[in-house]
């Protein structure tokens, strides 16, 4: 089973408008880790955020907002008044402290465009 | 940023081939992690190390081999290149491993091209 879902595979906005992008994680432990990964044109892999679950509370980094609800089991990711270098593939990923061998899984990603 | 170089950054090789990909970071983090990344795949693990000589298999290690002598260098060797194995490989680090939940950071990646 898939554990972490992007469904949103591409999204394009226009300069300035606010986007949401979508995490939908799957677990059975209480004690976890989510992230969310930026990855530009350019390739590099860049960390944006690390939240574990007992934290819920929104955290907010300048246009940058991620929203952890456990009740629906997201870990959702708003960009606002977004701009063009905000162009890249964005992940979600999942770290569960009692996995096999998967230490971080990670989802399909989505590529959001923003146009000028 | 994290201190994380992988070389070669591009590779062209032919089916059948050994190829060896090399991860070096100077962060002294005990944990070092190899990964794919395939379109609509996102990333996947191929291996880990949790320190010197002790390594781990992840969901695709098939067809790949790894090592490592010292804290610094993680080596990803494929053994007889196939075409499959044409793809992006990622190296990461982690200071304690996953246990704690800990952030990976990564290289700026190697891309490999099996004709």
């Amino acid at each position: 089973a898939q554990k972490v879902t992007q469904a949103q595979t591409e999204i394009s906005v226009v300069e300035k408008e606010d986007v949401t992008l979508d995490c939908v994680y799957e677990t059975r432990d209480t004690t976890y880790y989510l992230f969310w990964y930026k990855q530009p044109p350019s390739g590099e892999l860049v960390f944006l955020i690390r939240r574990n679950s007992f934290d819920e509370q929104n955290e907010i980094s300048g246009r940058y907002s991620w929203n952890f609800q456990k009740s629906t089991s997201s870990f959702n990711f708003t960009i606002t008044a977004s701009q063009v270098v905000d162009s890249a593939v964005y992940f979600c990923a999942l770290s569960e402290p009692n996995s096999g061998n998967t230490p971080l899984v990670f989802g399909k990603g989505t590529r959001l465009s923003v146009i000028a | 940023d994290a201190g994380i170089t992988q070389s070669p950054r591009h590779k062209v090789t032919e089916t059948g081939t050994p190829v060896t990909l090399r991860c070096h970071q100077t962060e002294n983090h005990r944990y070092m992690y190899w990964y794919r990344q395939d379109p609509g795949h996102g990333l996947r693990l191929i291996h880990y190390s949790y320190g010197v000589k002790d390594t781990d298999k992840g969901e695709v290690s098939d067809g790949y081999s790894v090592s490592r002598s010292k804290t610094e260098d993680f080596l990803l060797t494929l053994e007889s290149a196939t075409s499959s194995q044409t793809s992006v490989y990622f190296c990461a680090i982690s200071e304690t491993g996953q246990g704690a939940g800990e952030t990976q950071y990564f290289g700026p990646g190697t891309r490999l091209l099996v004709l």
